[in-house]
């Protein structure tokens, strides 16, 4: 079965520092996709970042980066240059040749 | 329309009374998932409906949930006899799933905030 799990309930940041949020997953297949989603105050989900599985480069997306480790079955969230509107829920999922599936969430507080 | 539609956008209803809750996926979307968020909490997985395939309903918390998808469009989710503990934010979310597969992104509606007295 699928498992995707986020340590971190709650981090904070001081504008343009960097922040990383951790994430690990389980699965039993080969090949599958990782994503970050956004959730701001407003609710809506947004996408920040997403990687195949099969590749090994780490997916950059302008100020955000993962750190992929397929052995580890690790997948962080690097946000540098952290800005106040980056203030939100960031969720980590898993797709594999199943349904995706979401983390508990870690809430991310930039302070000014 | 441009975007997940999903409505109500708030339902407040009492113990015992039975609710709809309605979705609007992005025409051409093959895949439409259900999830539900409890105040601060992560995203829960409900149901799954992916084009013709019998849907994954492996997350509905009991017999009170149901869930429907007419001619692979508009989805009903269906919450019976309703619960003080099914008080939360429903969220649904659409994808192209065939194009890039596995990878594609989800569309997520705003949700409907459910408060059960």
């Amino acid at each position: 079965a699928q498992t995707v799990t986020q340590s971190q309930p709650e981090m904070s940041v001081q504008e343009a520092e960097t922040v990383t949020l951790s994430c690990t997953y389980d699965t039993s297949e080969n090949n599958y996709y990782l994503f970050w989603y956004k959730q701001p105050p407003s609710r809506q989900m947004i996408l920040v970042i997403r990687q195949e599985a099969y590749k090994q480069q780490n997916a950059t997306e302008n100020r955000f980066s993962v750190n992929f480790q397929k052995a580890a079955k690790s997948f962080s969230l690097k946000i540098s240059d952290s800005q106040l509107g980056d203030t939100a829920m960031y969720f980590c999922a898993l797709k594999d040749t199943d349904k995706l599936i979401f983390g508990t969430g870690t809430r991310l507080q930039v302070f000014p | 329309g441009a975007g997940v539609s999903q409505s109500p956008s708030n339902k407040v209803t009492e113990k015992g009374k039975d609710v709809e809750l309605r979705c609007d996926p992005i025409s051409g979307h093959t895949a439409l998932y259900w999830y539900r968020q409890s105040l601060g909490q992560g995203l829960e997985f409900l149901i799954y409906f992916q084009g013709n395939s019998a849907p994954d309903k492996s997350g509905l918390p009991s017999d009170r949930f149901s869930a429907e998808r007419t001619g692979g469009s508009v989805s009903t989710l269906t919450i019976q006899r309703t619960q003080q503990e099914d008080s939360a934010v429903y969220l649904c979310a659409s994808s192209e799933e065939g194009v890039s597969w596995g990878g594609e992104k989800l569309f997520f509606g705003s949700g409907t905030q459910l408060s059960v007295l």
